[in-house]
């Protein structure tokens, strides 16, 4: 029974350059919830999606981010034009349904460093 | 989501039984208590929840007072893999998001 998978788990980026973040649900899981984990620091929401579409983006920064959850395939956590300060942990969590009943299950993390 | 305290550090014997304390004093009363771990460089790991009665799971056990202001998460026998840091988070019952606050640090000894 696989859990919630995330590629890559490293991933090297030059300042200006666009990063990908591939999450996989658990099997039967719907619902995605990306959080941000910055160097010693806790982790932080960002956003939280169904399939196609975005429920709540609220810990999203304004600009340069972006996230998708296809009908079909990965959810997707795009960040463009990196900067320094994007260097970060990236979780995803994934939950079978919506409600403080349901359990949100982890991946990971993708670790992305801005060189 | 209800504001949780946790002590920031806790030790314990290899073995022995791990308490790591929780106060909810502002929990309504739909709100649920979960508990997660995350051990060094991985992602946080789901471990119990519950609403108002104790739970218990293959992991640990999860102690809730009756007038639901606090809470025990109990790791009957800890090991050394069993370091990390814990965190008690109570979502509000209309949001989705996780909200970690700094967590209890649990170092298990030899």
């Amino acid at each position: 029974n696989a859990g919630v998978m995330q590629n890559p788990r490293h991933l090297v980026r030059r300042r200006g350059q666009e990063a990908r973040l591939r999450c996989s649900p658990m099997k039967g899981h719907s619902h995605v919830y990306w959080y941000r984990q910055l160097p010693e620091e806790g982790l932080k929401f960002m956003v939280y999606l169904q399939k196609e579409n975005i429920i709540d983006e609220s810990g999203m920064p304004k600009e340069r981010f972006s996230a998708e959850f296809p009908k079909e395939g990965p959810s997707i956590l795009r960040i463009q034009q990196v900067v320094r300060g994007d260097s970060a942990a990236y979780f995803c969590a994934s939950s079978e349904g919506t409600g403080s009943n349901q359990p949100q299950h982890f991946g990971d993390g993708t670790r992305l460093s801005i060189l | 989501d209800a504001k949780t305290t946790q002590p920031p550090s806790m030790d314990c014997a290899e073995g022995r039984a791990a308490n790591l304390p929780c106060n909810h004093s502002t929990i309504s009363g739909n709100e649920y208590v979960y508990w997660y771990r995350q051990i060094h460089s991985q992602g946080p790991q789901y471990i119990i929840h519950g609403l108002k009665n104790n739970e218990t799971n293959e992991m640990a056990s999860l102690i809730i007072t009756e007038d639901r202001k606090s809470s025990t998460l109990i790791l009957p026998h800890a090991t050394l893999r069993d370091t990390a840091v814990y965190y008690c988070i109570s979502p509000s019952y209309n949001t989705d998001k996780l909200i970690f606050g700094t967590g209890t640090r649990l170092q298990v000894f030899p």
